[in-house]
C-alpha cells in the first residue's frame, strides 16, 4: 500500500483564522515532506522531516509551522497567511532520504485565502 | 547544480497513437530520474524511475521510458494512448547527495478521442 492521506480535502480561511493541515502514511516511512504546488507549476519543496527531526527548511515564512508528532504523522500549522499563500499543499512521504527512495504524494488540500 | 527540462509545455495526440513527453536533466554526478502523473486537483503519483541498470524502465499504465545518457533525456513513451491518460506529467531528477527532488515545469497531455 503506497497510501498517504491528507485532511481537510479543502479549507477556507481568513487572514487572521489559525488552521492545521494533517498528513498521515502507514508505510512505515522515516521521511515526510511538504510541498506547496501553485495551479499549472510543479510542486515547490517547503519541509522535509527525517526520522520525525527538521531536516530542510526552505527558507520558508514564520506563518507556516510545521510538526511531526511521531513517523506516521506530519502537520502544517498556519497562521496569519496571506491571499497568495492559496494553494495546493501537498504531502510526500518516502523509505528515508536516500537518492533513489522514491517519494510518495497525498492527494492535497487546497487552500483558500480571503 | 541539478535541473530538469521539460520542452513542451502541450502534447497532444490521437487516441490510440503512441505517445512520447520530452524530458532533458542536468547534474554533475549520476542522475536518479523520476515520472509523475498529475490529474486535476489531485496530488503526484508516481509512474516510474531510473536508478541504474537497464535503459529501458517499464512503469506503471503501460508507460515507460528510456534513459539516454549521451543525450541527457529521459522521455516517457506509451505504444498506444488512452483518453485517461490525459494530465499534467512532471519529470523530476535527483544527483547523488542532494538533497532534494529538482521537477521540471510538467507537460500538459492530452489524448484526443
Amino acid at each position: 500500500d503506497t497510501e498517504v492521506t491528507q485532511t481537510p480535502k479543502h479549507l477556507v480561511m481568513g487572514m487572521t483564522n489559525k488552521k492545521s493541515l494533517k498528513c498521515e502514511q502507514h508505510m512505515g516511512h522515516r521521511a515526510m515532506y511538504w510541498y506547496k504546488q501553485k495551479a499549472k507549476k510543479p510542486p515547490e519543496l517547503m519541509f522535509v522531516y527525517s526520522y520525525e527531526k527538521l531536516s530542510i527548511n526552505e527558507s520558508v515564512p514564520s506563518r507556516f509551522s510545521p510538526e511531526c508528532p511521531n513517523s506516521s504523522l506530519l502537520n502544517l500549522h498556519l497562521h496569519a497567511l496571506q491571499p497568495e499563500d492559496s494553494a495546493l499543499y501537498l504531502c510526500a512521504s518516502s523509505q528515508d532520504l536516500a537518492v533513489t527512495d522514491t517519494q510518495y504524494f497525498g492527494p492535497g488540500t487546497r487552500l483558500t485565502v480571503l | 547544480a541539478q535541473s530538469v527540462a521539460q520542452p513542451e509545455d502541450q502534447v497532444n495526440v490521437a487516441e490510440g497513437n503512441p505517445l512520447t513527453v520530452k524530458c532533458t536533466y542536468s547534474v554533475s554526478g549520476n542522475p536518479y530520474l523520476f515520472w509523475y502523473v498529475q490529474y486535476p486537483n489531485r496530488g503526484l503519483q508516481f509512474l516510474l524511475k531510473y536508478i541504474t541498470g537497464d535503459n529501458l524502465v517499464k512503469g506503471s499504465y503501460g508507460f515507460e521510458a528510456e534513459f539516454n545518457k549521451s543525450q541527457t533525456s529521459f522521455h516517457l513513451k506509451k505504444p498506444s494512448a488512452l483518453v485517461s491518460d490525459s494530465a499534467l506529467y512532471f519529470c523530476a531528477v535527483r544527483d547523488a547527495g542532494a538533497q532534494k527532488l529538482v521537477f521540471g515545469q510538467g507537460t500538459r497531455l492530452t489524448i484526443n478521442p
